[in-house]
């Protein structure tokens, strides 16, 4: 099962929105409704931000957002704060298994 | 409130075998999956693997069968992770992680347990 892909690094400055992209296969993404996000800050565990591609766990902000159409799931966050700058990685139920993407990291101009 | 608390780190020499265990509390153990998740150094996210603590089923990534075996003590609800035959391309976090009841997601992580190998 090769990995969900994602772009190595995005950046923005505080107040912008930025988009992440996940782009899997019809044997992932694209056929299951099962795409989480994960945030995770230098030596820490990551976190769920997002899962069922856009639901939000409860206690995470509403600046985090997340899509999906065809074999690709976005995160979207809007308004950046500097604690944003993290890793993110998405992933994908694929019918018996679960495939992670290879992480974006953001940086907060 | 839900925990995750896994044993400490590792070291260990190419060739050996390290078990790795993860004690839940504060939900009941045999409802919800459990999941393993490594990082090596400075890279992403690995699925490795879930047990049904219920029932002891198992399922691995096709890169880690015939040398991870999962496992449960229920009576102690907690789950253990054992990588076989380990190489330096085994040293890295390995994180226990809980799978959210009605869906894919991992809700709940553990602190991960770093294994180092090395001769």
């Amino acid at each position: 099962q090769s990995a969900l892909t994602q772009p190595a690094s995005v950046s923005g400055s505080p107040g912008q929105s930025i988009t992440i992209s996940c782009t899997g296969t019809s044997s992932d993404a694209g056929v299951y409704k099962y795409v989480s996000w994960y945030q995770q800050h230098p030596d820490k565990a990551p976190k769920l931000m997002i899962y069922d591609v856009s639901h939000r766990p409860s206690g995470v902000p509403d600046r985090f957002s997340g899509s999906k159409s065809g074999n690709t799931a976005s995160l979207t966050i809007s308004g950046l704060q500097a604690e944003d700058e993290a890793d993110y990685f998405c992933s994908s139920y694929t019918g018996s298994t679960v495939v992670f993407g290879g992480g974006t990291k953001l940086t907060v101009l | 409130q839900v925990q995750l608390v896994q044993s400490g780190a590792e070291v260990k020499k190419p060739g050996a075998s390290v078990k790795v265990s993860c004690k839940a509390s504060g939900y009941t153990f045999s409802g919800y999956y459990i999941h393993w998740v490594r990082q090596a150094p400075g890279q992403g996210l690995e699925w490795m693997g879930w047990i049904n603590p219920n029932s002891g089923d198992t399922k691995y990534a096709q890169k880690f069968q015939g040398w991870v075996i999962m496992t449960r003590d229920t009576a102690i609800s907690t789950a253990y992770m054992e990588v076989n035959r380990l190489t330096s391309d085994d040293t890295a976090v390995y994180y226990c992680v809980r799978q959210d009841r009605s869906g894919w997601d991992f809700d709940y992580w553990g602190q991960g347990t770093l294994v180092t190998v090395s001769s």
